[in-house]
């Protein structure tokens, strides 16, 4: 079985200041893995993905995340936050096609952004 | 790239009423859709995985005779809540595997009354 664990329900950082949500992983096999951002009473927007070879990833709006396997992480980083940044950050693990490649989520990261 | 279009957006029903929510691949075939639900201030629970053709497969605690899901066609799933309650009320999202990941639709915010 796979699971995400996101620590800290809950960052708030100052604009032009470094973004660190964390998220770690349990999977029996080679774990595919997501970032997405939510917006209040929308969809998931897809951040970046990690599924197999660099294991630093770069993804839109200047986000990146590096995959760990030694320590089981997946933390998303952008250098300097914007007030746009402001949302909700859900980091997502699957299987590849194994057991229907199933899309299991943490429980979500609300950033918040100071001016 | 691959869209998914999730239709109602919001619905009020009363309750003891049934709703349907669709989610149709526009430009992809959506062999399998995943069916999730949120509650406020809370993670997406995965609720079903449908594949095309064949009974959706649910995820434990979930009730198959309340949340009714039909993927008849590779372009279109379905999510019935039938006899719904005030304790359905929830935003439901569809996710669609695609080569490249997975795709969402834009979510349906559901309000029993």
């Amino acid at each position: 079985a796979q699971s995400v664990t996101q620590l800290g329900s809950h960052v708030s950082v100052s604009e032009g200041a470094l973004v660190l949500l964390r998220c770690n992983y349990s999977s029996s096999v080679p774990p595919y893995l997501f970032w997405y951002v939510q917006y209040p009473n929308q969809g998931l927007q897809l951040l970046l993905k990690y599924t197999t070879g660099a294991t630093l990833v770069k993804g839109i709006n200047g986000f990146e995340a590096e995959f760990k396997k030694s320590e089981t992480s997946f933390h998303l980083t952008k250098p300097s936050a914007h007030m746009s940044d402001a949302a909700e950050y859900f980091c997502a693990v699957s299987d590849g096609n194994n057991q229907g490649g199933k899309l299991i989520f943490g429980q979500g990261t609300e950033l918040s952004v100071k001016p | 790239g691959a869209v998914v279009s999730q239709h109602p957006s919001w619905v009020i029903c009363k309750s003891g009423t049934s709703v349907k929510i669709e989610c149709r691949s526009l430009d992809f075939q959506a062999t399998t859709m995943f069916w999730y639900r949120q509650f406020p201030k809370q993670s997406l629970m995965l609720m079903a995985t449908s594949n095309e053709g064949s009974k959706a497969t649910y995820e434990q605690g979930v009730e198959k005779d309340k949340f009714l899901i039909n993927h008849a066609s590779l372009t279109l799933s379905t999510l019935t809540v039938t006899s719904a309650h005030p304790e359905d009320s929830s935003f439901y999202i569809c996710s669609a595997r695609t080569d490249g990941g997975y795709t969402f639709g834009s979510g349906t915010r559901l309000t029993v009354v």
